[in-house]
């Protein structure tokens, strides 16, 4: 079955480090998405990448980095610059053209220990 | 940027229950998508409706864009319809598919 994979489900930070998020599809879209999701808020865009090769800003990107070097990946590093990294990270991605919606992973839980 | 609001921010039904959601964009918009996340976290597209109205099931939703609205109905609700709903859109000037979401809806449904 076609989907969005992102992993690890739960990972957890120390102070002054960079982890990495990884997001997988196979649906063969074209354009991804990483979002970040707080307690009782609605999702805000960290990043988003439309072809391969690049990507956009979204409205907190400050502390994150992302490439696009393949269409089916787009991982998202969270770095020691992020201030409240501390957080639920959800991917997703959506086929071109009029009419579709979102796919979304399944999310990555990051707790700053 | 466009603005999603929604309400009520939290609501609470008996199974069996009828139950409307509204959701209100500051500007006009050519994407605007209803979300189910349930409690594990997953979200889950339930509609593409920049405009008219859809059903699927026991859920339907209406936008009316002149009036930048749109409300997603739930009926005879069952305890597993729990979860936040949520309501993002992208305005018309946009070509991206880059969503704005609203803070959501926390539905609960009791036995």
């Amino acid at each position: 079955d076609g989907g969005i994979t992102q992993s690890p489900k739960y990972l957890f930070r120390k102070e002054g480090q960079n982890v990495t998020l990884s997001c997988e599809q196979n649906l063969n879209h074209d354009a991804m998405y990483w979002y970040r999701q707080d307690p009782g808020q609605g999702l805000r865009l960290i990043y988003y990448s439309q072809i391969v090769n690049d990507f956009q800003k979204g409205d907190i990107a400050e502390g994150y980095s992302v490439s696009r070097e393949k269409k089916e990946s787009f991982p998202l590093t969270v770095t020691s610059a992020q201030k409240n990294p501390t957080a639920f990270y959800l991917c997703a991605s959506i086929r071109d053209g009029i009419g579709y919606g979102y796919t979304f992973g399944s999310g990555t839980r990051l707790t700053v220990v | 940027g466009i603005q999603v609001e929604q309400s009520p921010p939290d609501l609470i039904l008996q199974e069996g229950a009828n139950s409307t959601l509204r959701c209100n964009f500051s500007d006009s918009v050519n994407n605007l998508q209803w979300f189910h996340q349930n409690p594990w976290g997953q979200l889950i597209n339930l509609f593409y409706i920049p405009s008219g109205t859809k059903q699927n099931g026991r859920l339907s939703a209406t936008t009316v864009a002149t009036e930048r609205y749109s409300l997603l109905y739930i009926s005879s609700s069952q305890t597993t319809d729990s979860g936040v709903y949520f309501c993002a859109a992208e305005n018309s000037g946009g070509s991206n598919y880059k969503l704005t979401f609203g803070k959501g809806t926390l539905l609960t449904v009791n036995p």
